[in-house]
């Protein structure tokens, strides 16, 4: 059974920093690029970032770039987001969610660890 | 960028009726290898999303078959052919077509008349 479980959401101040961590088991972690995607407090879901299997692409939405990096220890079966500079609209449950192969979309999600930036 | 509109951004229905939720993209989704990516995900209240549909119009495992979805080129729908209680919640339309700028719809909030 696929499963990815975050961690790492917690209250920070504005321009703080933050690093979270999504376990994932069930599949064969280094076959699959992964995601990150947000949803902000009673709003809609907002894709943030990608990384490939073998960890060497990346790519951010322009709302995150330059502040987010997006990682994977394959040794650990674990996907990262580290984050600086955090603003207010940061704020939201942040999911990581698995790519399935050859569909342009994610078939499984993780339940969400929530970050709230304030001053 | 490319944008996804979703309408109706509200959808009350009443138990046992067909629902209907129209999502459309700024460009086509068919990508180059003649495939389109488009996907339906299903956010019930407090969980995660949970995806119904990929690449249009397949299921996916365990999806109810009163869920089915059509379209093609930048038009796309999800049905509901008789809607249940377990409905409930907010549904989003997602291209994976231009890979890898992901985008979601506005979300659609379905609730019981």
């Amino acid at each position: 059974e696929v499963q990815l479980l975050e961690s790492g959401g917690d209250l920070v101040q504005t321009g703080g920093s933050l690093r979270l961590s999504c376990a994932a088991s069930g599949f064969t972690f280094n076959n699959y690029a992964m995601n990150w995607v947000r949803q902000a407090p009673g709003k809609g879901l907002e894709w943030v970032s990608v990384i490939n299997g073998g960890g060497g692409y990346t790519y951010y939405a322009d709302s995150v770039k330059g502040r987010f990096t997006i990682s994977r220890d394959n040794s650990k079966n674990t996907l990262y987001l580290q984050m600086k500079s955090l603003r207010a609209e940061d704020t939201a449950i942040y999911y990581c969610a698995k790519e399935s192969s050859g569909s342009g979309s994610f078939d499984y999600w993780g339940q969400g660890t929530l970050v709230t930036v304030s001053s | 960028d490319v944008v996804m509109t979703q309408s109706p951004l509200s959808l009350p229905v009443t138990l046992g009726q067909p629902a209907s939720i129209s999502c459309r993209s700024s460009q086509s989704l068919v990508y180059r290898d003649g495939d389109t990516h488009l996907s339906w995900f299903q956010q019930r209240p407090g969980q995660s999303p949970r995806r119904l549909i990929y690449k249009v119009s397949n299921r996916d495992s365990g999806v109810p078959d009163r869920f089915s979805g059509s379209g093609s080129g930048t038009d796309f729908t999800l049905k509901i052919s008789r809607v249940e209680a377990d409905d409930v919640g907010v549904y989003y339309c997602m291209q994976g077509t231009h890979w890898p700028q992901y985008t979601f719809g506005q979300g659609t909030k379905l609730e019981i008349k």
